[in-house]
């Protein structure tokens, strides 16, 4: 069985600072990794994926995640927030064991940040 | 903005009624599934299909059903609409894989009174 969780609901950061999302998940096989941002009554951006290779991943809009493989985390990050990043995020996995194409969304961390 | 479109974008219906849902998918893309979004929950997942097949069904009774059109659109069916059946219904689409992102519609918003 595969499983994501998304420990906080709500991240306040200020702007300029830099933010970081977190993400642990669950599987039998190898994961296959993903994180997705919602703005208000909007459909879910893919932002970024792990698939294999590097720990570390770059994404859309200057954000990047580290996946840690004894920790089971893959955590969002980036250096500098804006305003803008205010938004819903979404980390999602993917078991590679037994195929299946079926992803779990975490519930989502709404991320504030700050003028 | 990703080529998914959905119609229509809010809908109000009545508990006892059923419901269409339509979703154009992405040029190119073979794959489409479906989720529902309740408020301040994550999506959860309904159905896949795939060359206008079902390819795999989240915990979802049968009164949830689909279908994926030879251009790849697709349509999500709900019969007889509970009041829990409130949320917003993305579509997504993808190509073939498991390592692939999806790219979602904006949504449809389903109001049951």
């Amino acid at each position: 069985a595969q499983s994501v969780a998304q420990p906080e609901d709500q991240v306040n950061v200020a702007e300029g600072n830099p933010l970081t999302v977190k993400c642990t998940y669950s599987v039998s096989g190898n994961p296959y990794l993903f994180w997705y941002v919602q703005y208000p009554n909007r459909g879910l951006q893919f932002l970024l994926k792990y698939i294999t290779g590097d720990n570390l991943v770059k994404g859309s809009y200057g954000f990047e995640a580290e996946f840690n493989k004894s920790q089971t985390s893959f955590h969002l990050k980036k250096p500098s927030a804006l305003v803008s990043d205010s938004a819903l995020y979404f980390c999602a996995v993917r078991d590679s064991f037994g195929g299946s194409y079926i992803p779990t969304f975490g519930r989502g961390t709404s991320l504030i940040v700050h003028p | 903005e990703t080529g998914v479109t959905q119609s229509p974008t809010h809908l109000i219906k009545t508990r006892g009624q059923q419901v269409t849902l339509r979703c154009s998918s992405q040029s190119g893309h073979n794959t489409v599934s479906w989720y529902q979004q309740a408020l301040g929950q994550g999506p959860q997942f309904i159905f896949q299909y795939y060359r206008e097949e079902e390819n795999g069904r989240g915990n979802f009774p049968p009164r949830f059903s689909g279908l994926q059109f030879p251009n790849y659109s697709s349509e999500l069916n709900v019969n007889a609409l509970e009041l829990d059946d409130s949320a917003l219904y993305l579509c997504a689409s993808s190509q073939t894989g498991q390592h692939v992102e999806a790219f979602f519609g904006q949504g449809t918003r389903l109001t049951v009174v």
